[in-house]
């Protein structure tokens, strides 16, 4: 079946540690996206990316980076930068960007602090 | 800057009781569309309908309804004779098609956690 694959599904980060959280597509999407939830709150934006070796930052890319090498993967590192990591976060991917393409989500990866 | 608001934060009900969860949005822009996602337990967003600005027209799929009025900013989901099954977080997103440039990003309310009781 297509779909979208996160990995782990529970992270623990150390103090001072980099964190990389996995994303694969099967759904041969062109566009990527990485969402932060917080309890009680909406999804924010991380980072996307349109296309192979292209991304943006979203609303909250600080203490993040990406890299999109391969159409069917855009991995997320948690930098040791970023000081309120503890969160749910979650992957979507869309056949490409634009207003009107809904998005299609894996089922998120949780990260604690240790 | 465009904004989405779930006034209701948890809406608890009885199975086969009806619930409507309530959506107010704001934007500047003419083109745009709204989106219902359900988040169930296992933690995956999953898509529900797609809406554009210029589509007024109310949608029924099954036991889910979708009022969308331009005039009030509203994009309300009803659910008929909820079932336990339907207990989840509920989110409603705006994205806007800004200059023909649009990105796809999608700005989300707060989520309104239902529970259906058996």
């Amino acid at each position: 079946d297509g779909g979208i694959t996160q990995s782990p599904k529970y992270l623990f980060r150390k103090e001072g540690q980099n964190v990389t959280l996995s994303c694969e597509q099967n759904l041969n999407h062109d566009a990527m996206y990485w969402y932060r939830q917080d309890p009680g709150q909406g999804l924010r934006l991380i980072y996307y990316s349109q296309i192979v070796n292209d991304f943006q930052k979203g609303d909250i890319a600080e203490g993040y980076s990406v890299s999109r090498e391969k159409k069917e993967s855009f991995p997320l590192t948690v930098t040791s930068a970023q000081k309120n990591p503890t969160a749910f976060y979650l992957c979507a991917s869309s056949i490409r960007q634009g207003a009107y393409q809904p998005q299609h989500f894996g089922d998120g990866t949780r990260l604690s602090i240790l | 800057a465009q904004k989405v608001t779930q006034a209701q934060t948890e809406i608890s009900v009885v199975e086969k009781e009806d619930v409507t969860l309530d959506c107010v949005y704001e934007t500047r822009d003419t083109t745009y569309y709204l989106f219902w996602y359900k988040q169930p337990p296992s933690g995956e967003l999953v898509f529900l309908i797609r809406r554009n600005s210029f589509d007024e027209q109310n949608e029924i799929s099954g036991r889910y309804s979708w009022n969308f009025q331009k005039s009030t900013s509203s994009f309300n989901f009803t659910i008929t004779a909820s079932q336990v099954v339907d207990s989840a977080v509920y989110f409603c997103a705006l994205s806007e098609a800004l200059g023909g440039t649009s990105y796809g990003k999608l700005t989300f309310g707060q989520g309104t956690i239902l529970t259906v009781h058996p």
